[in-house]
């Protein structure tokens, strides 16, 4: 495609519940980049990716987060057992290579917790 | 035209006139810069890039300033219009991965 597509728009979770989030890069594009914005503050890199293999998850809360970019398959970021703090925006941005070329971004899913 | 020296959380700006909208960034490394522009809702929006090597970069009504000595970037807007209030981010390129800045609220004037 186009552009960046992420579904759902908006999630909503009870707390402790599990959050399945997608992404569909931009047609041709390798690179997959998933960052969190709380309350339209900065943005906060949580993992990014090399077409199916995982490049950088230095940002990536380790024991409930996890993310995976399949061949053929949106790419996806899941939360086990969901908190309060995980409420925000979570947006994919996707590029043709890792270094010195602008991001696309997603309209982001907007995920509450409650 | 209005404008700010240090980083600051709001601009609010005349419609017509110019902004300049300031950013420090973090390492000296970073060898390139990307301004972007987020509405209410939507995602960050491509505005205008620059790479180390360069200390000026003009776009449609846009242009960027780059300022190593000091790690300092800047966005300046010709002409405000209502169109362009939106939160602004500077964005810089480490490690393989772009690093964002606070951003920006600017609230254009009628």
């Amino acid at each position: 495609g186009e552009e960046v597509a992420q579904t759902p728009k908006h999630l909503v979770r009870g707390e402790g519940q599990k959050a399945k989030l997608y992404c569909a890069p931009i047609k041709g594009h390798s690179y997959v980049f998933w960052y969190q914005q709380v309350l339209k503050n900065e943005f906060k890199f949580l993992i990014s990716f090399q077409n199916e293999n995982v490049f950088d998850e230095t940002g990536m809360p380790k024991e409930r987060f996890s993310a995976k970019c399949l061949p053929n398959s949106p790419c996806s970021l899941e939360i086990q057992a969901t908190k309060l703090e995980d409420s925000a925006v979570y947006f994919c941005a996707s590029s043709r290579s890792f270094s010195n070329e602008k991001l696309f971004f997603g309209s982001g899913t907007q995920l509450s917790v409650l | 035209g209005e404008s700010v020296g240090l980083h600051l959380p709001t601009l609010s700006v005349q419609e017509g006139d110019n902004s300049i909208i300031n950013c420090a960034y973090s390492n000296s490394a970073s060898d390139y810069f990307i301004w972007y522009k987020q509405e209410s809702g939507k995602g960050p929006q491509f505005i205008i890039d620059i790479r180390s090597n360069m200390d000026k970069r003009q776009g449609q009504r846009v242009t960027v300033l780059l300022n190593k000595t000091v790690k300092h970037l800047s966005l300046q807007i010709a002409a405000t219009q209502p169109g362009d209030s939106a939160v602004y981010f500077c964005a810089e390129n480490l490690d393989y991965k772009l690093s964002f800045g606070a951003g920006t609220t600017v609230t254009v004037r009628a």
